[in-house]
């Protein structure tokens, strides 16, 4: 069966540091991977999205990139964080023909 | 792009009582998905719904497939204190390939 992992599962640091989320999927090859953020008591919002090794795409501008250096890898990342990317970043996967999505545990992000 | 309003937005209900929350779309969807999220957790698959008019059940919870293909209804029988969580439903349009516009969810609150 597939496995979604996400670490750290919880995350505290200062503005302007860097940063660098993990997300693996076991189980499955050649998926759909996704990086959301969840403000507190809000909705999911997409940030980006990847249908293979290397191939990125943005749905929000902002100070955060992504990557997928191998096909079951996926790093959100930052050079300089902001208090605003405080917040919980959940990655997902889908096989790459269907439309269901199925999401890590996510990590929370506090930007002090 | 598509938008999804879900209503309502919040309900604080006694256990043992049934609930019901519905999702509108904007433009058609060819499938609909709804998710539960727990507290401080990733969101999980509840119900895939494929065809107008399609009504699935898993365990207590049933979810229909609206024949306008632009609704869909989540229903939850004998609520009890662990469906508490925000439930989201979730379509990809027509035109949206992979990727899945979300609703701004229903947080079911569940007293004892």
């Amino acid at each position: 069966s597939q496995t979604i992992h996400q670490w750290p599962a919880t995350l505290v640091q200062p503005v302007g540091s860097p940063l660098s989320l993990e997300c693996t999927v076991e189980g499955t090859s050649n998926p759909n991977l996704y990086w959301y953020r969840q403000a507190a008591g809000r909705g999911l919002q997409l940030l980006f999205y990847s249908v293979g090794i290397g191939q990125i795409s943005s749905e929000v501008p902002q100070n955060l990139s992504a990557s997928r250096p191998q096909d079951r890898q996926f790093i959100l990342s930052s050079k300089k964080l902001l208090l605003s990317d405080s917040g919980f970043y959940l990655c997902a996967w889908s096989p790459g023909t269907f439309y269901e999505q199925y999401f890590g545990p996510g990590t929370r992000l506090t930007v002090t | 792009g598509q938008q999804l309003n879900q209503s309502p937005q919040s309900m604080f209900i006694q256990e043992g009582e049934d609930v019901s929350m519905n999702c509108t779309s904007s433009s058609i969807f060819n499938t609909w998905l709804w998710y539960k999220q727990d507290p401080g957790e990733g969101p999980v698959l509840l119900i895939a719904l494929y065809k107008a008019g399609e009504l699935t059940s898993n365990g207590r919870l049933t979810a229909q497939f609206g024949i306008t293909r632009k609704d869909s209804f989540l229903n939850i029988s004998a609520s009890i204190p662990s469906d508490v969580g925000i439930y989201f439903c979730a379509g990809p349009g027509v035109n949206a390939g992979n990727m899945l516009t979300f609703g701004g969810g229903t947080r079911l609150m569940v007293k004892p």
